[in-house]
């Protein structure tokens, strides 16, 4: 099983700042890596998939980048709604694992 | 719209059986491959299951193999997921997820709002 660690397990930023979000896998996942969103009381949202691709209807100010082991979520300028859990999840071999998880809370 | 609505959740006594469905709406079923994903409420996300579109190829977590069985009933756009043998560790909000891709190695695209299900004597 392939093991996803995020860092940090919690940031506190200000609307508008830029933010880096990583997760590490224990073993190389190539480029299939995905980034997920999810608030309070919701399901998650994907973001990015294979590494650097966002997913339909998500802003420019979203992105991915990484190979390998370690992968990154950049967000250029924060916006209120990003305040949220981001996880990470690959899908190179069963069984899916995700990261457990960066919390992006207000400062 | 993509729409994905599960049920069947609910309490229910260690050992014992649910079966869980999702209604699907909003794009082709039958295209694209579908998940369970379940989260226990504060915690992290965990991959329950994979079924293809045409239901030949199939996953499950190692925590729920020989347990649960996932299916689908492409005529009627539904998911489900027959649980058996229960276990307290199964308590959790379980997600229907739609693949991004009809097959194989997967993410999920869209998202139901979940059915709860908690296993207690």
């Amino acid at each position: 099983e392939i093991v996803l660690t995020q860092s940090p397990a919690t940031l506190s930023l200000s609307p508008g700042e830029r933010v880096i979000l990583s997760c590490r896998a224990s073993q190389s996942v190539s480029s299939y890596l995905a980034w997920y969103q999810q608030k309070p009381g919701q399901a998650p949202r994907l973001l990015i998939y294979d590494t650097s691709n966002r997913a339909t209807g998500i802003p420019a100010r979203f992105s991915g980048s990484g190979s390998g082991t370690d992968f990154t979520l950049t967000i250029s300028s924060l916006e209120p709604e990003d305040f949220a859990i981001y996880y990470c999840q690959h899908r190179t071999s069963w069984p899916y694992t995700f990261g457990q998880g960066t919390k992006l809370e207000i400062k | 719209e993509v729409q994905l609505v599960e049920s069947g959740g609910g309490l229910v006594q260690p050992g014992r059986s649910l079966r869980l469905s999702c209604a699907a709406s909003g794009f082709s079923f039958d295209d694209y491959a579908m998940h369970w994903v379940r989260q226990v409420p504060g915690k992290g996300l965990e991959w329950v299951s994979d079924i293809n579109w045409n239901s030949g190829g199939i996953a499950y977590a190692d925590s729920v193999k020989g347990r649960f069985t996932i299916s689908r009933d492409n005529a009627k756009n539904s998911l489900y997921l027959q649980m058996n043998s229960l276990r307290t560790e199964d308590t959790a909000l379980y997600y229907c997820a739609k693949g991004l891709f009809y097959g194989g190695y997967d993410y999920f695209d869209s998202w139901g709002q979940g059915t709860l299900v908690t296993v207690s004597s």
